[in-house]
């Protein structure tokens, strides 16, 4: 166990909704970070936040966002969402920039 | 800009021989490089890390991986291959630059531990 918690683990929806992905970093972590493993693109780095803002952005589509909370748990949203979207993502949490990141055990969204 | 690139996307060793999966790499700056595996319907675990200290790491489950700049390779290996080694793995590279981190992964090897 990473100590990053997901949830949902699985999420089933329909194309055109949204969807909430919720993570919850280890006790202590700053930066969360975002990332969608996908069969085509292989892992893929979506966004960073450390302490609430955000501090890199990666291949993240504008129909989604993201957002770290004063909790520091970090939430990313996915809209309008089409069948490619369908991926695993995962999200990981590191104490600063010079440390490792841990990973959580990933949300898998089908898109039907 | 940094990248890496794993050779052979599928691996296959028999139980108690040598494992090596090869990462190379490609930064612009002295990078940090990870390996992590992903056994099937799990997260990621790091295996090790290289953080410009010591360029022989060792990691968890008996692997270690060894630094080499001149050759921009990073490669993974084990001298005996256990049945539960069978997974993904993925190298990862980043560049230790203020607050931002991002790690740029492989495409993975799977390797497969013959009995």
């Amino acid at each position: 166990d990473s100590g990053v918690t997901q949830t949902p683990k699985h999420l089933i929806t329909a194309t055109g909704q949204r969807v909430t992905l919720r993570c919850s970093p280890r006790s202590g972590d700053l930066s969360v970070y975002w990332y969608q493993q996908s069969l085509d693109q292989g892992l893929q780095f979506l966004i960073q936040y450390y302490n609430g803002e955000e501090r890199a952005k990666g291949n993240i589509l504008e129909r989604f966002s993201a957002q770290q909370f004063p909790d520091l748990h970090s939430e990313l949203n996915l809209s309008s969402l089409e069948l490619g979207d369908s991926a695993l993502y995962f999200c990981a949490s590191s104490v600063g920039p010079r440390t490792e990141a841990f990973f959580g055990q990933g949300t898998r969204l089908t898109v039907v | 800009a940094q990248s890496v690139t794993q050779l052979g996307s599928h691996v296959s060793v028999s139980e108690g021989a040598l494992v090596l999966l090869r990462c190379n790499y490609s930064s612009s700056v002295p990078p940090y490089l990870f390996w992590y595996v992903q056994y099937p319907n799990q997260g990621l675990q790091l295996l090790l890390k290289y953080t410009s200290a010591a360029t022989l790491v060792k990691g968890i489950n008996g692997f270690e991986a060894e630094f080499k700049k001149s050759e921009t390779s990073f490669h993974l290996t084990k001298p005996s291959a256990h049945m539960s080694d069978a997974a993904e793995y993925f190298c990862a590279v980043t560049t230790p630059s203020g607050s931002a981190r991002q790690l740029t992964f492989g495409s993975g090897t799977q390797l497969t531990v013959l009995p």
